[in-house]
């Protein structure tokens, strides 16, 4: 059961194009995390917000977290074939339990 | 160990058999879960442990399923009797300072049940 609903489901688009990945929850977390997985690989932390409101960005990714902290977008600008993967949300219990959403598949083509 | 360790990558299993999974955390990494993902899915949690400790085992989907990490530092999962819903990946983490600051993911065991 996943508590935390990603949108859209899948993404495909072409290099050089921007691209925006939401996850919403009704539950507030202590942070919301973003991670990357490739195929046959684990998980691969991106980034952790906090802050309800806070802004990070690393190059090209944009992370937002919620004023309520139940919410959080990924925005890539300029999106490159490197960025495919599948793009996991995740909120983190009390006591250190992540809850995950499903995933958005990304897809960029050269 | 530079990252987090699983094995074996692959098991295949006939329906009916045990199977035991291995996860080797960072070393001094207190914290260590099991999470299970089905294909096209994130991961659902399983269980887990601070040191050798099991605080929650919520996950488990059935008896069948049992973790332990005796020593506080390598972990297993069994899972016994195999069903063909058990065909999954079942990946491993470990923390050593709280969900907040982020997981880090083993390969993962990729379980397939015939």
């Amino acid at each position: 059961t996943q508590l935390l609903e990603q949108s859209p489901q899948f993404l495909s688009i072409q290099e050089g194009e921007n691209l925006t990945v939401y996850c919403n929850s009704s539950s507030v977390f202590s942070s919301l995390q973003w991670y990357r997985q490739e195929p046959g690989e684990g998980p691969v932390l991106l980034v952790t917000v906090v802050t309800g409101g806070e802004v990070k960005k690393l190059k090209r990714l944009t992370f937002q977290f919620g004023d309520a902290r139940k919410d959080s977008s990924l925005h890539i600008t300029a999106a490159q074939p490197g960025d495919t993967g599948l793009y996991l949300c995740a909120g983190a219990m009390s006591w250190g339990k992540l809850q995950f959403g499903a995933g958005t598949q990304v897809v960029v083509t050269p | 160990g530079a990252g987090v360790s699983q094995s074996p990558r692959y098991k295949v299993a006939k329906r009916g058999q045990d199977v035991a999974l291995r996860c080797d955390p960072i070393s001094g990494h207190v914290s260590l879960f099991w999470y299970q993902q089905a294909l096209g899915q994130g991961p659902e949690f399983l269980t887990y442990f601070q040191n050798e400790a099991q605080l929650d085992k919520s996950g488990l989907p059935s008896d069948r399923f049992f973790a332990e990490r005796p020593e506080g530092s390598v972990s297993t999962l069994k899972i016994q009797r195999t069903q063909q819903e058990d065909s999954a990946v079942y990946l491993c983490a470990s923390s050593d300072q709280g969900a907040d600051y982020g997981y880090t993911f083993g390969s993962g065991t990729r379980l397939t049940v015939v």
